[in-house]
């Protein structure tokens, strides 16, 4: 069954960086884009961006693209993402969402990973 | 970017009754709409894309319709399992984005 498992809760300091994996398992990994998705607490989900896990390139929302950096490593399965100059505004969950073919929708979800941004 | 409006913010319904949710986008998105449900500290579970096409395992009760820039999802006869907030999100136009969410709430 596809599973997507990420990476466990992490608390940070205002300025520093933080990194969050996503395993997959069950499909073949290159054949689905990977998305990130965050949600503070509260709130709609934001869309973060994406990576094309078969090539490699990666696409980011304007806001948050001089912070955001996805990347995968195909042999094991694994796309990551890591978020740089962090502020108390990004404490939220991070998800991965692998798209369903043909659309720009998220059929699998990975578990959520809390991030705290607290001095 | 493109707003995704929704409606109402909290809806009461009983079991066994009719919920219709309401989406709306500042332009046009197609059909390229989808519709997920988050119960507390669990991810978005996708239930409708390309406005009205059910996902996988998603039940008949739940149906989408609309096109260009409104939409609504509704659930034909509320279950205990149904009770949670609904998002619509457009996949139109970078950058992706979701509506603020309608909560299903036990009347």
């Amino acid at each position: 069954q596809v599973q997507l498992v990420q990476s466990g809760a992490e608390v940070k300091k205002p300025a520093a960086s933080v990194k969050i994996s996503c395993k997959a398992s069950g499909y073949t990994f290159t054949n689905n884009a990977i998305h990130w998705v965050r949600q503070a607490p509260g709130q709609r989900p934001e869309w973060m961006g994406w990576i094309n896990a078969g090539s490699g390139g990666a696409k980011y929302s304007q806001k948050l693209q001089d912070r955001v950096t996805i990347t995968r490593d195909t042999s094991a399965s694994t796309a990551y993402m890591e978020l740089s100059s962090l502020t108390s505004e990004d404490t939220a969950v991070y998800y991965c969402a692998r798209t369903l073919v043909g659309t720009i929708t998220f059929d699998y979800w990975g578990q959520g990973t809390l991030v705290t941004v607290s001095s | 970017e493109i707003v995704m409006t929704q409606s109402p913010v909290t809806l009461s319904v009983s079991p066994g009754e009719r919920a219709t949710l309401s989406c709306r986008a500042s332009q046009s998105v197609t059909s390229n709409l989808a519709w997920y449900q988050q119960k507390p500290g669990q991810a978005p579970r996708l239930l409708i894309y390309g406005a009205s096409t059910r996902a996988t395992g998603i039940p008949a009760r739940f149906s989408g319709s609309g096109s260009g820039t409104e939409f609504t999802l509704s659930i034909s006869s509320l279950q205990s399992e149904d009770f949670a907030v609904y998002y619509c999100q457009q996949y139109n136009k970078w950058p992706l984005t979701f509506g603020g969410g309608t909560k299903v709430e036990i009347k």
